[in-house]
């Protein structure tokens, strides 16, 4: 399967610890992005890439959100001391830098903070 | 702001029915948009996208866009059970726009 794959599937942590999470675009992809869904809701912007440089990020991503892409190829989102307001579906999306609205959804990462 | 409105339904329509979803988006300047399915605790997946104004065929899907009175709207023909999802609609809000903005989802409900 050549799509957008993250991973965990999913995670339950309690409050005030630290999680991570992967993604890895389809191998073409040079831009990668990553949104946040709460129930009842559309994804979120949260910040994107271009190869390896992160080049935007939302007001969302407060300080206590990181995200690297160190290599050009997969992500890492590290969520500092969760909040329970943390809890939701975090996805993540690739696209050709050349159609960057073209963009194309992995199966995300389900947080429960408790 | 930029937002993108939809009605958060539930739509039902019987099997073989015309489903209509309808967005509206407030920023003028938005350049392209997006139909996106998604079935209940999956991700979204892109089933169409549109830049002018007018319909585009997929099948059984039809996007039609209407800049002039900021309106973007789905049609499923010939619903099946299978179609029973929530349609994302989301706007690009600008040319070299990075970030797609979505709206809340329509609930469709397609009864056998």
């Amino acid at each position: 399967d050549t799509g957008v794959s993250q991973d965990p599937r999913h995670k339950i942590t309690k409050r005030g610890q630290n999680v991570t999470f992967r993604c890895d675009p389809i191998s073409e992809h040079n831009r990668l992005y990553w949104y946040r869904q709460t129930l009842g809701q559309g994804p979120e912007f949260l910040t994107y890439f271009q190869n390896e440089a992160q080049l935007e990020k939302s007001r969302l991503l407060s300080d206590r959100f990181s995200a690297e892409r160190p290599k050009g190829s997969f992500s890492t989102l590290e969520i500092q001391r969760t909040e329970q307001g943390d809890s939701a579906m975090y996805l993540c999306a690739s696209s050709l830098v050349f159609a960057p609205d073209t963009q194309y959804f992995g199966p995300g990462t389900r947080l429960t903070v408790l | 702001q930029k937002e993108v409105e939809q009605n958060s339904g539930p739509l039902s329509v019987p099997e073989g029915a015309i489903a209509s979803l309808n967005c509206t988006y407030s920023d003028r300047v938005s350049q392209s948009f997006f139909w996106y399915r998604q079935y209940s605790g999956k991700s979204p997946e892109l089933i169409m996208s549109i830049y002018s104004n007018g319909d585009k065929e997929d099948g059984r899907f039809t996007a039609q866009l209407n800049k002039a009175s900021q309106y973007v709207s789905l049609l499923i023909r010939d619903s099946q059970p299978s179609d029973s999802a929530t349609y994302l609609c989301a706007v690009n809000p600008e040319t070299g726009a990075n970030n797609l903005f979505f709206g809340t989802g329509t609930r469709l409900t397609v009864i056998p």
